[in-house]
């Protein structure tokens, strides 16, 4: 089992719903990455939380340390929000390294 | 721009050849990651510095790789004898520790290889 599971894998949606994305961990965190991936590959860092809710726009990430969940959810999802979305996680244990979800391919359609 | 650089962007070699990846980190940054992704997967951690200083080394950093950071800024990933596994994205990340930071880490555009 991974450290760090995201669902769904992929997700389809028409402009202007609702998105959720959830990201489930099972290790000690000192704090969890939201990052979105563009075909081509380069990552850009969302929100980067550690408790309770961030928003950024039409972004929301939220978190609950005791249920080791957290979830990006997009409001009015527009087609330039296509992308793969990742939920990476900094162990508590005296390391910086992240632990990576696989990702949720996200498709918006007009 | 005063983002993370990588260079090449794109590199196609045959199998056997070696191969080096250089990371520009953001200035003033004193951490240095390197990650590698493959196909439809998730990156994973290969290495990471403080200022010249390997700290921790990824069991998946066989004997073929190795990373470098010699003054402190710029770092290289170089890979010998080339294997078609090898084949990925390398993802290099930067980010500022220190007692009163977050430490986020901020990623650069990644070097996609190609082995033949």
């Amino acid at each position: 089992k991974n450290e760090v599971e995201q669902s769904p894998q992929n997700l389809t949606a028409q402009e202007g719903e609702f998105i959720t994305i959830n990201c489930s961990y099972s290790v000690g965190i000192s704090a969890l990455h939201w990052l979105q991936q563009h075909p081509g590959g380069g990552i850009v860092s969302l929100f980067m939380l550690s408790s309770g809710k961030k928003k950024h726009g039409r972004l929301i990430a939220t978190i609950n340390i005791q249920e080791k969940h957290s979830s990006l959810h997009i409001t009015a999802s527009h087609p330039r929000d296509s992308a793969v979305y990742i939920c990476a996680v900094r162990s508590r244990h005296n390391t910086d390294k992240l632990i990576f979800g696989t990702g949720t391919r996200l498709q918006v359609f007009p | 721009d005063t983002g993370v650089s990588q260079d090449p962007r794109h590199k196609i070699t045959k199998r056997g050849q070696n191969v080096t990846f250089r990371c520009d980190p953001i200035s003033e940054h004193n951490r240095l990651y390197w990650y590698r992704q493959t196909l439809g997967q998730g990156p994973e951690f290969l290495t990471y510095f403080q200022n010249e200083a390997q700290l921790e080394k990824s069991r998946l950093l066989s004997d073929r790789f190795s990373a470098e950071r010699p003054k402190g800024s710029f770092s290289t990933l170089e890979i010998q004898r080339t294997e078609q596994g090898d084949s990925a994205m390398y993802l290099c990340a930067s980010s500022l520790a220190g007692r009163w930071t977050d430490n986020e880490q901020f990623f650069g555009p990644g070097t996609r290889l190609t082995v033949l």
